[in-house]
């Protein structure tokens, strides 16, 4: 198996351009997560979808971020606009199935905004 | 008092010895506590979990988990050059839907 594969690796974007992360988690797995990675803050959940379904929220910033899962293996972060502060590492796991957790992370995305 | 608290480090042992790491945790009843390892510019990678009190052993890496002390450790023996990271502690608390990430203690092994 490929493992949870995002994309970009990097992006380096200006304050106030939309910026879209990408994910795929690994077949098979039904719970997708996205974190946000700082020095300051550590890893903070941002979204979890459960069946394409987002299950908990409560993690996304603000209305600037907002998350999508059209299928089992297809899911997305769009961050519009983009601020200065939004600057971090994102990264997307899996799991099996809901109440497991065992994660598998993905590469991550380093996003940059200028 | 922060959900997950670990000390950030780093922590530097030789090669060969024994490295501890710590963590202590605020919510009484938290159940399932992950050790993830994350080397410099990569991401969370799974090594150790623990549900009940008491050891589990995997290889030169034992966890430890006291729950009257809402503790919980990891050991690594015979600690070696490549074992330099930081390690993230991983709680499941009561009420939360997933886990809750300290914000890690680097490793430093030196040959």
């Amino acid at each position: 198996d490929a493992g949870v594969i995002q994309s970009p690796r990097h992006e380096v974007t200006e304050m106030g351009q939309e910026v879209t992360l990408r994910c795929k988690p690994i077949s098979g797995h039904n719970s997708l997560f996205w974190y946000r990675q700082t020095m300051m803050r550590g890893l903070e959940l941002l979204i979890y979808f459960n069946n394409n379904v987002p299950i908990d929220d409560s993690g996304m910033p603000e209305d600037r971020f907002s998350a999508k899962m059209p299928n089992a293996s297809f899911s997305t972060l769009k961050i519009q606009p983009s601020e200065p502060r939004d600057s971090a590492v994102y990264f997307c796991a899996s799991s099996l199935s809901r109440g497991n957790e065992k994660l598998f992370f993905g590469s991550g995305t380093q996003l940059s905004v200028l | 008092q922060k959900e997950v608290e670990q000390n950030s480090g780093p922590l530097s042992v030789p090669e060969g010895a024994i490295a501890s790491l710590n963590c202590t945790y605020s919510d009484r009843g938290s159940q399932s506590f992950f050790w993830y390892r994350q080397y410099s510019g990569k991401s969370p990678e799974l090594i150790m979990f623990i549900y009940s009190n008491g050891d589990k052993e995997d290889g030169r890496f034992t966890a430890q988990l006291n729950k009257a002390s809402q503790y919980v450790s990891l050991l690594i023996r015979d600690s070696q050059p490549s074992d330099s990271a930081t390690y993230l502690c991983a709680v499941k608390r009561p009420g939360y839907s997933t886990l809750t990430f300290g914000k890690g203690t680097m490793l430093l092994v030196s040959p």
